[in-house]
């Protein structure tokens, strides 16, 4: 059965550095997300990508995050300058269509941040 | 904002009984839909059940099936006959009609014992 893989599985970097946590969301799926789980807090979403644009983000997506599908098969969260703040589980997530479609979800890149 | 509240942080049952894990949600609007998530241990967050809040009746996978009370705002998950593999966190979500973020519960971590 398809999946939704992500690399790396646990990412150590140090504040004020760039990240970008990879994802290969479902082949044949239209929609992407990403969500993030603080330890101890709520899954929350993130950003709803579609036809290579945003179409839905939250409060939390400000403009030091940015997401890109470089090719077919890649989709990318990019971190412009790491906070402690932002350590967190990152889930990335797929769908064929958005609403009651499932989303399919990754297993997760844990960001350390020091 | 809508808010998902699960007030059962974990739980415990056998192996072969059934458990009912508790979801509230807070919504002004009138149709959406509720979703339960399952992450075992180590493994990625997958769809158990989902329901479409304008079907009265209450959707049933196998041996998980839900209690959906709409008057009320309440979404609970029953599995019946639990087996070991049951165990994992269960994730009870929210989605707006037209919309495609999930607002996500804290969570159950529900252990089956043998």
């Amino acid at each position: 059965e398809p999946e939704v893989t992500q690399t790396p599985s646990h990412q150590v970097t140090q504040m004020g550095q760039e990240v970008i946590l990879r994802c290969v969301p479902i082949s044949n799926h239209l929609y992407f997300y990403w969500y993030r789980q603080i330890l101890g807090q709520k899954v929350e979403f993130l950003v709803s990508f579609y036809n290579n644009e945003i179409s839905e983000k939250s409060e939390i997506f400000d403009d030091q995050f940015s997401v890109e599908r470089p090719d077919g098969s890649n989709f990318t969260l990019k971190i412009r300058s790491t906070k402690l703040e932002d350590s967190a589980m990152y889930f990335c997530a797929s769908s064929r269509d958005r609403g009651f479609y499932e989303q399919y979800f990754g297993p997760g890149t844990r960001l350390t941040v020091t | 904002a809508q808010t998902v509240t699960q007030s059962q942080p974990e739980m415990s049952v056998q192996e072969a009984e059934t458990v009912t894990l508790s979801c509230t949600y807070d919504t002004s609007e009138n149709n959406y839909y509720l979703f339960w998530y399952k992450q075992p241990p180590s493994r990625q967050m997958i769809l158990v059940i989902r329901q479409e809040a304008y079907k009265q009746q209450n959707a049933t996978e196998n041996r998980f099936s839900v209690n959906f009370q709409k008057a009320a705002k309440s979404f609970s998950l029953k599995i019946s006959d639990s087996q070991l593999g049951d165990t994992a966190m269960y994730f009870c979500a929210f989605m707006n009609l037209g919309a495609q973020k999930l607002v996500f519960g804290q969570g159950t971590r529900l252990t089956i014992n043998p």
